[in-house]
């Protein structure tokens, strides 16, 4: 099945820096990579995903990057700030339906100002 | 994401006892899914579902029990042939069991702890 492999678990970076989380995937079928914030005792929320048919999404301060040919996508948070210190979750579709996602393990992400 | 509701936050159990945790929504989505979160592990799929009365098994079924007889509900059953339950639990929900609508809604989740 699929597997979803994410680095780093931790990443410390000064106000105004900019931090990149990578993941691979295994599953060439996946078609459906979402990224997911979660902040200290709340739930997990989409902050941007990404199909299988663009290479690139903007969406303000966040980007991500797909390369489908070696099966791995980043994020990108530019002019890191205080409030983005949380945990983030990529994700995987396990399925051409893209119904169930297998997630990362992590990134804990410490913004210091 | 205040559609999707879980209970109780907290939960308490003795070891060999089963034990359900229940997840509601009013979004009127099709698929819902089932995740337990340990910390440094992520979220692991331990059931999901894409329509009444269907269920799929995820990556750690073992020791866990589902149904789905209502749309709006999906409650987990932690049996006590789940040796480790002391973890987070979270539910989602997603609008269609498709490629193209898979945006996950997650639940606050419930802390179930193993005494």
């Amino acid at each position: 099945g699929e597997n979803v492999e994410q680095h780093p678990s931790t990443l410390s970076v000064q106000e105004g820096d900019s931090a990149v989380i990578k993941c691979t995937y295994s599953d060439s079928a996946s078609n459906y990579f979402p990224w997911y914030k979660q902040e200290l005792g709340k739930r997990p929320q989409l902050i941007i995903d990404i199909r299988s048919n663009v290479g690139e999404k903007k969406d303000q301060r966040i980007a991500v990057t797909l390369n489908k040919t070696a099966k791995h996508f980043s994020l990108h948070i530019t002019e890191t700030q205080p409030e983005d210190s949380a945990v983030y979750f990529c994700a995987a579709s396990a399925n051409q339906a893209g119904t169930a996602l297998i997630f990362g393990k992590g990134t804990t992400l410490s913004v210091s100002s | 994401d205040g559609g999707i509701t879980q209970s109780p936050k907290y939960l308490f159990r003795k070891e060999g006892q089963n034990v359900t945790l229940s997840c509601e929504q009013n979004l009127n989505h099709d698929a819902m899914y089932w995740y337990r979160q340990d910390p440094g592990q992520g979220l692991r799929l331990i059931y999901y579902s894409q329509i009444v009365n269907d269920f799929q098994k995820g990556d750690i079924a073992e020791g866990y029990s589902v149904s789905r007889e209502k749309k709006e509900s999906f409650p987990l059953t932690v049996t006590s042939a789940q040796k480790n339950p002391t973890a987070f639990y979270l539910c989602a929900s997603s609008m269609r069991a498709t490629a193209f609508y898979n945006e996950q809604f997650f639940g606050p989740g419930t802390r179930l702890t193993v005494l």
